[in-house]
């Protein structure tokens, strides 16, 4: 099975620190996503990466960038945080293509809730 | 942007029973992909069904099975026999052949399972 980490599950930080979401996953997939969930707002796409070194603004990539340095690592990083940040953050991976078994299927990491005080 | 509305912000089932689940999308595109996924209280979202928009014949895993309209613009995740363990938040998905390998999320449909 793809297995997608995240490596911090709760964390807490102050108005202005930075933060690195780090997210790993296990299947070669070329394909990663950061997405922001809110209560009423559903996922809203922050940024993905479709290469190494590539990377794609999503919906609401303001205020946060990403770094994807080796294939299996997709890092979210909010360079100066602030209480609208507070919120739920998903990593996912998928690959593309056709035929291929589980192609065009997004699996999920377990989340970050990141509470910004 | 495409656009995935999910109607229903709560629902509830009593156990055992049918429930029927919402969505509609808008989109200009002939091909694309339709999912839907659970995301159980505080545990990790996970795919439960999927359509591709070519078939015509509706997808179905187990107690799962969706009703698939395309000229609608209509998805409706159809759970059977609910159980206790399918009380989750529920998120419908598109996805594009053609802007890039994004998915559009609606907004989510809570399901309490009653028992």
């Amino acid at each position: 099975d793809v297995k997608v980490t995240q490596s911090s599950r709760y964390l807490v930080k102050r108005t202005g620190e930075k933060v690195f979401l780090e997210c790993v996953q296990d299947m070669d997939h070329e394909n990663m996503f950061w997405y922001r969930q809110d209560p009423g707002l559903g996922l809203r796409l922050i940024y993905f990466s479709y290469d190494v070194k590539m990377k794609e603004k999503g919906d609401i990539p303001e205020g946060y960038s990403v770094s994807r340095e080796k294939k299996e690592r997709f890092s979210l990083i909010l360079e100066s945080a602030s209480t609208n940040q507070t919120s739920m953050y998903l990593c996912a991976s998928g690959t593309p293509g056709q035929g291929v078994p589980g192609a065009n299927v997004l699996t999920f990491g377990a989340g970050s809730r990141l509470t910004v005080l | 942007a495409q656009t995935v509305t999910q109607s229903q912000p709560e629902m509830s089932v009593q156990e055992a029973e049918t429930v029927t689940l919402s969505c509609t999308y808008d989109t200009s595109e002939s091909d694309y992909y339709l999912f839907w996924y659970k995301q159980p209280p505080s545990r990790q979202m996970i795919l439960v069904i999927r359509q591709e928009a070519y078939k015509q014949q509706n997808a179905t895993e187990n107690r799962f099975s969706v009703n698939f309209q395309k000229a609608a613009k209509s998805f409706s995740l159809k759970i059977s026999d609910s159980q206790l363990g399918d009380a989750a938040m529920y998120f419908c998905a598109y996805r594009s052949p053609n802007t890039g390998n994004q998915f559009y999320f609606g907004t989510g449909t809570s399901l309490t399972v009653i028992p």
